[in-house]
């Protein structure tokens, strides 16, 4: 039972390009969550989601960013015209959904970094 | 708003003896408390929980203490070891959703 993939691990973009960051969860759960660490802070939420729903993103910067997770296939955090204070750790987690006490599984993280 | 406050960005304890870590909440909702424990370039992992039904749960030298009245939970590691040393981070979810809520993190150093 394969974790939680993120991928690429590592992402150079230069100012002004697109970051495309994947998530594929684990087998069977329909919750994603999507965090960002930056230097020397903590994990911050920025979003979830659950299958083809937005169920929170009070944490998501109001422009340039958006998350989906479609019906099909992974997670998606899109970061458009990216700036350097962007540059971070993204972390997607996820769980199997409501009704279960259980935890969040991370994936190892997609390092984003604009030069 | 941070709804999971931990105060303390770091720690540092000598091999062998107890680490304790706190963290403190606010909503009185939440009722489900992980631990999580993260080294550097890798992924937050689990490391223990506790329901807001019990005080205490153990597992081996990890025991994390709940006292709801404070809205309070701390996580002990006994004995400490070298390679206990990363950043650990709390978490709540509360009954009425699923988010999980993380605190800003502690880091531990275990000297040997």
């Amino acid at each position: 039972n394969a974790g939680v993939m993120q991928n690429p691990r590592h992402l150079v973009r230069r100012r002004g390009q697109e970051a495309r960051l994947r998530c594929s969860p684990m087998k069977g759960h329909s919750h994603v969550y999507w965090y960002r660490q930056l230097p020397e802070e903590g994990l911050k939420f920025m979003v979830y989601l659950q299958k083809e729903n937005i169920i929170d993103e009070s944490g998501m910067p109001k422009e340039r960013f958006s998350a989906e997770f479609p019906k099909e296939g992974p997670s998606i955090l899109r970061i458009q015209q990216v700036v350097r204070g962007d540059s971070a750790a993204y972390f997607c987690a996820s769980s199997p959904g409501a009704g279960s006490y259980t935890e969040a599984f991370f994936g190892q993280g997609t390092r984003l970094t604009v030069v | 708003d941070q709804q999971v406050k931990q105060n303390s960005p770091s720690l540092s304890v000598q091999e062998g003896r107890i680490s304790i870590l706190n963290c403190d909440y606010t909503n009185s909702m939440f009722d489900y408390f992980l631990w999580y424990k993260k080294y550097p370039a890798e992924g937050p992992t689990f490391l223990i929980s506790i329901s807001s039904i019990k005080d205490k749960n153990e597992d081996g030298r990890f025991t994390v203490f709940l006292n709801k009245s404070a809205k309070h939970l701390s996580l002990h590691i006994v004995p400490s070891q070298p390679g206990d040393s990363a950043v650990y981070f709390c978490a709540a979810v509360a009954n009425t959703g699923n988010q999980f809520y993380f605190g800003t993190g502690t880091s531990l150093t275990v000297i040997p």
